[in-house]
């Protein structure tokens, strides 16, 4: 079945440096992404819609300068989180969707946990 | 604008018990409706969904019926194991037809299943 590979799985990172995941669509071409962010107990909350060749779609509340998000192909988006802070640290998925029919079904990858320090 | 409730947990349940976890929405025209199952350290799985009223989703046992006389869609399953333990999402996405774009997510359901 279709994969979505989301790499690292867990990051550390000091506060104020930067941190880069990544969701690759491995089996099929995605022509949507979506990033969502998952706090402890909480449901997941989406972040932005990524499509390919065109800029981000953010959610109201979602800062665009902090989290960047590049869709430069049909297999790989990426979310930057810039300038890391302590209350950044959380869980984020990415999902994708595939090319053609709207009826394409949703595939998650298995998530990055993110630690700022 | 839409939003899924689902029942606070954690539940825990001995195994081969019946579950349900209630699920209602609030949405505009006629969205699609989905369960993720979420294992610990990794993404979630589509687990079964429903496209129009009166649809039932179903998958390892579980099932769920589209109402949407009570906006629910609440997930039964006759007989749990202990590998059934994780958390559950009921979803709902804004497309009728069953598109899934960026869903609306309920806060989860910890589902504790004791040998």
């Amino acid at each position: 079945g279709a994969v979505v590979s989301q790499h690292p799985s867990r990051v550390i990172c000091k506060s104020g440096t930067s941190v880069k995941i990544e969701c690759r669509s491995l089996d099929f071409q995605a022509t949507t992404m979506f990033w969502y962010r998952q706090f402890p107990k909480q449901s997941l909350m989406l972040m932005a819609t990524s499509n390919e060749g065109s800029k981000a779609t953010y959610e109201q509340g979602v800062e665009k300068d902090k989290f960047l998000i590049n869709h430069a192909s049909l297999t790989l988006s990426t979310l930057t989180v810039t300038s890391a802070h302590p209350e950044d640290s959380s869980f984020y998925i990415c999902s994708a969707k595939g090319v053609g029919s709207y009826n394409s079904p949703l595939h998650f990858g298995n998530g990055t946990r993110l630690t700022v320090t | 604008g839409n939003s899924v409730t689902q029942m606070e947990g954690p539940v825990t349940l001995s195994e081969e018990a019946f579950l349900t976890i209630n699920c209602t929405y609030t949405a505009t025209g006629y969205p699609s409706l989905f369960w993720y199952v979420q294992y610990p350290g990794e993404g979630l799985q589509l687990l079964l969904k429903a496209t129009k009223a009166d649809d039932k989703g179903s998958n390892k046992g579980f099932e769920a019926t589209y109402r949407k006389e009570t906006t629910s869609f609440h997930l039964e399953k006759g007989s749990v194991q202990v590998s059934d333990s994780a958390v559950y999402f009921c979803a709902l996405s804004g497309r009728s037809g069953g598109g899934a774009d960026g869903l609306t997510f309920g806060k989860g359901t910890h589902l504790i299943i004791q040998p």
